[in-house]
């Protein structure tokens, strides 16, 4: 079935420093691609979504291309800030109106 | 342009009762979808919601159901409640329409805990 594989965490990082969170895929179509975001007692926002091969999707400093060759979506962050500390998802949509979320990956910065 | 809004936010119930959780999407949303939050299995969809019809439905008992009204306003309700479906409940809209796409993102809701003592 459809899935969606991320980096085991906890992350943990130092102010400034580079980010980056391994997400794959695997599924029977053509999915759209999500980065959800989820601060400590909250729901999930939408980080960045990239909806075709080679689309790149960016927001807030973090990025992420994906790569049909590859079936991955990796996020990345240049410089990340104590703000950034929260859980991340990858997630993928078909047509069929739901999404599927990767375990998800804890990301600690440390000032 | 308020956001998904879910009542209650937070709720404490005994094994074998049942509870209603309810979602408002964002106004002109007609796609809600409910999700459930566990430390063990994730994220994992429960039921998707379009003009007062199911469209499609995770792999969850009969237990838990769902409708939809006509102003799209959504309940969840699960029945007999057992210790393993203490959880954070998440609610989301889009404006995915009739027709299947996948480009719309969901917006998710503040979520409600339930707790099943």
């Amino acid at each position: 079935g459809d899935s969606v594989t991320q980096m085991e965490g906890p992350v943990t990082l130092s102010e400034e420093a580079f980010l980056t969170i391994n997400c794959t895929y695997t599924a029977t179509g053509y999915p759209s691609l999500f980065w959800y975001v989820q601060y400590p007692g909250e729901g999930l926002q939408l980080l960045l979504k990239a909806t075709k091969a080679d689309d790149k999707g960016s927001n807030k400093g973090f990025e992420a291309t994906y790569r049909k060759e590859t079936t991955s979506f990796h996020l990345e962050k240049g410089s990340v800030q104590v703000s950034d500390s929260a859980v991340y998802f990858c997630a993928l949509s078909l047509n069929d109106y739901k999404l599927s979320f990767g375990a998800g990956t804890t990301v600690t910065v440390r000032a | 342009k308020a956001g998904v809004t879910q009542t209650p936010r937070y709720l404490i119930k005994t094994r074998g009762q049942q509870v209603t959780l309810s979602c408002s999407p964002i106004s002109g949303h007609r796609s809600v979808s409910w999700y459930q939050q566990t430390p063990g299995q994730g994220l994992q969809f429960l039921f998707e919601y379009f003009s007062e019809t199911q469209r499609n439905k995770g792999n969850f008992p009969g237990r838990f159901s769902g409708r939809q009204f006509s102003n799209s306003r959504s309940e969840m309700n699960v029945s007999t409640l057992e210790l393993g479906d203490s959880a954070l409940y998440l609610c989301a809209s889009s404006l995915a329409g009739p027709m299947g796409r996948s480009s719309y993102e969901q917006y998710f809701g503040p979520g409600t805990r339930l707790t099943v003592t």
